[in-house]
């Protein structure tokens, strides 16, 4: 069975300093690794993802990743925050190895963005 | 290129009635997954089909709940027999193809709200 954990429920940060979302995953096969953020009811968008590679993933709206395989990790990243990346945002992972193709999501981290 | 559709968007039953949830893939897209979100929660997989197919249901509840994807039109979600636990939101997402590397696109999400 694969999971995700996302063990912070709200994340706050000021505007123009650097920002971390932090996200472990349990996968038996290869890991394939995902970040979406989702507004107010609105569907998720989908940012950034690890395959393989650069262990240095870069995506949209100047956010970037860096996959850790020794401590399972996938943290989402920003040099500097903006009060518009206030949002929730998920991480997910599915099995590479694994032929079908279902998606496990973390439960979220809120994003708060201070000006 | 438009992107994932779902209608409708908002969707209010009475206890016990049927509610049907509709699905248009992105163009080119012939794989379909349906996700449930519960409020502050993360999705939960509830299923996934291509044209014609259900791959893998693993993710649906046992009774009530029915998933289709036909050769022509949309992917229909149908729950019989709503309960006030069936309130939540759901997300239908699209990939070109159901291996490999692609990340899944989400459409708005229709919120259900049983009363």
């Amino acid at each position: 069975a694969q999971s995700v954990a996302q063990p912070e429920d709200q994340v706050n940060v000021a505007e123009g300093n650097p920002l971390t979302v932090k996200c472990t995953y349990s996968v038996s096969g290869n890991p394939y690794l995902f970040w979406y953020v989702q507004y107010p009811n609105r569907g998720l968008q989908f940012l950034l993802k690890y395959i393989t590679g650069d262990n240095l993933v870069k995506g949209s709206y100047g956010f970037e990743a860096e996959f850790n395989k020794s401590q399972t990790s996938f943290h989402l990243k920003k040099p500097s925050a903006l009060v518009s990346d206030s949002a929730l945002y998920f991480c997910a992972v599915r099995d590479g190895n694994n032929a079908g193709n279902m998606l496990t999501f973390g439960g979220g981290t809120r994003l708060m963005v201070k000006p | 290129n438009a992107g994932v559709m779902q209608n409708p968007r908002h969707l209010v039953r009475r206890r016990g009635q049927e509610a049907r949830l509709r699905c248009s893939p992105m163009k080119g897209h012939s794989h379909v997954y349906w996700y449930r979100q519960l409020p502050e929660e993360g999705l939960k997989f509830m299923v996934y089909l291509q044209k014609e197919n259900i791959i893998d249901e693993s993710g649906m509840p046992k009774e009530r709940f029915s998933a289709e994807f036909p050769k022509e039109g949309p992917s229909i979600l149908r729950i019989q027999q709503v309960v006030r636990g069936d309130s939540a939101a759901y997300f239908c997402a699209s990939s070109p193809v159901g291996q490999g590397t692609y990340e899944q696109y989400f459409g708005p999400g229709t919120r259900l709200t049983v009363t």
